[in-house]
């Protein structure tokens, strides 16, 4: 079956504007993650879905959101973008609701550049 | 919260067995001991996780010390497949993924 998708794979913005990167997770898994990437502060957690509901969020800025639709597809938006915002951008699903752990499958990423 | 210390990066021949160490020196007792690995140009990749006992699975064997401050990834027999950067992670239990993220160990496997 098809993997975890993210859409688009690049994206070039330019500061101060808003951005929206799109996850599909495997058919059937409801459970939906992002994380941010960069090379000074490694994988850093954003949030987790759960049957359209916030389950947990990191630390980070409100300008980060994102929410989780009826068929798992998955958003998350960046307002007001900085130059450090500029990242790869993963996404992961998995079948079950926190508490009940199964193995996350991550998509290839977003990478985003903040000029 | 509890993080992880891991090797910049490790080296290994083809064929090989490969021990790779992490130190959670801070671990609390609910806290999940997981590995994922990063390939090149891809996502993370589940490796094993655990708790308390020693795991095993088809990709690797996961030994976790008696007082659970540290533990090491065991690839019994290296690929040039494996080369990758492998990540020591650990899980609050509760959240199935808000995954507190060591640097990693790039592991380099020479043929």
């Amino acid at each position: 079956k098809a993997g975890v998708t993210q859409t688009p794979r690049y994206l070039i913005k330019t500061r101060g504007q808003q951005v929206t990167l799109s996850c599909s997770p495997i058919s059937g898994h409801r459970s939906v993650s992002w994380y941010q990437q960069t090379p000074g502060q490694g994988l850093q957690f954003l949030f987790e879905y759960f049957s359209e509901t916030q389950r947990n969020k990191g630390n980070f800025p409100g300008r980060f959101s994102g929410r989780q639709f009826s068929n798992s597809r998955s958003e998350m938006n960046v307002s007001t973008l900085e130059l450090g915002d500029s990242a790869l951008y993963l996404c992961a699903s998995s079948s079950n609701p926190p508490g009940d752990y199964t193995e996350a499958f991550f998509g290839q990423g977003t990478r985003l550049t903040v000029v | 919260d509890a993080k992880t210390t891991q090797p910049n990066s490790m080296e290994s021949n083809e064929e090989e067995p490969v021990h790779l160490p992490c130190n959670h020196s801070t671990i609390s007792g609910t806290d999940y001991i997981h590995w994922y690995r990063q390939l090149p140009s891809q996502g993370p990749e589940y490796v094993i996780h655990g708790l308390t006992s020693n795991v095993n699975n088809r990709m690797a064997s996961l030994a976790i010390a008696e007082d659970r401050k540290s533990s090491t990834l065991i690839l019994h027999r290296a690929t040039l497949r494996d080369a990758a950067v492998y990540y020591c992670i650990l899980r609050p239990r509760g959240s199935n993924y808000q995954l507190i993220w060591g640097a990693g160990t790039k592991l380099i496997i020479k043929p």
